[in-house]
């Protein structure tokens, strides 16, 4: 079946510390990768997306790329912001679950100035 | 501005009593969904639209029900909510079915006691 792994949270750093947050799959087929971010108090809003294999997603100085062989899409950023504190999902969709979006956990991120 | 909103945001209610949480999208998106977000479990889907009038379970539909009479509204109807139920709720929609951008509504917090 079609499933995401995200690493477990919370994840703290420092501000301008890197950050990667390990995303993984399986998936029947070929699926679409995506990151959503969820801001304290908010719905879900698209950060980033790759829709094939070594396509890199990027956005707002974050970053995935889409890793067929290793079936990844980890999460990065250079320099973190106190800003950046948030959750994190982990999503695919793919043609034979309807393109439903199968999520991951989420992960959340905290930023200490 | 393009949106998708959900009411009530916040809601204590006791078992047994039959709530409904409305949801409206106007970007006139054929497709609409609802989620519940539980720590831990990420987010799973409970039931979804893909038109007027066409809807279909999701992962966790037991103990909820739905109806899409018109695009821009699809409620959530709890007949009889349980403790169990208690969670945070998101409405989301996108423009078809193939389309990879979701956009969420801002959640509801539901409490059941």
């Amino acid at each position: 079946g079609n499933s995401v792994t995200q690493m477990e949270g919370p994840v703290t750093l420092s501000e301008e510390a890197f950050l990667t947050i390990n995303c993984t799959y399986t998936a029947t087929g070929y699926p679409s990768l995506f990151w959503y971010v969820q801001y304290p108090g908010e719905g879900l809003q698209l950060l980033l997306k790759a829709t094939k294999a070594d396509d890199k997603g990027s956005n707002k100085g974050f970053e995935a790329t889409y890793r067929k062989e290793t079936t990844s899409f980890h999460l990065e950023k250079g320099s973190v912001q106190v800003s950046d504190s948030a959750v994190y999902f982990c999503a695919l969709s793919v043609l034979d679950s309807n393109y439903q979006l199968i999520w991951g956990a989420g992960t959340k991120l905290i930023i200490k100035p | 501005e393009a949106q998708v909103t959900q009411n009530p945001r916040y809601l204590i209610t006791v078992t047994g009593k039959k709530l409904t949480v409305t949801c409206s999208q106007n970007m006139n998106h054929e497709y609409m969904s609802w989620y519940r977000q539980d720590p831990g479990l990420g987010l799973r889907q409970i039931y979804y639209s893909m038109n007027v009038e066409v809807t279909d379970k999701g992962d966790v539909p037991e103990g909820y029900k739905v109806s899409r009479k018109e695009k821009r509204n699809f409620p959530l109807i709890l007949e009889s909510p349980s403790p169990n139920q208690t969670s945070l709720y998101f409405c989301a929609s996108r423009p078809g079915t193939v389309s990879y951008e979701q956009y969420f509504g801002p959640g509801t917090r539901l409490t059941v006691t």
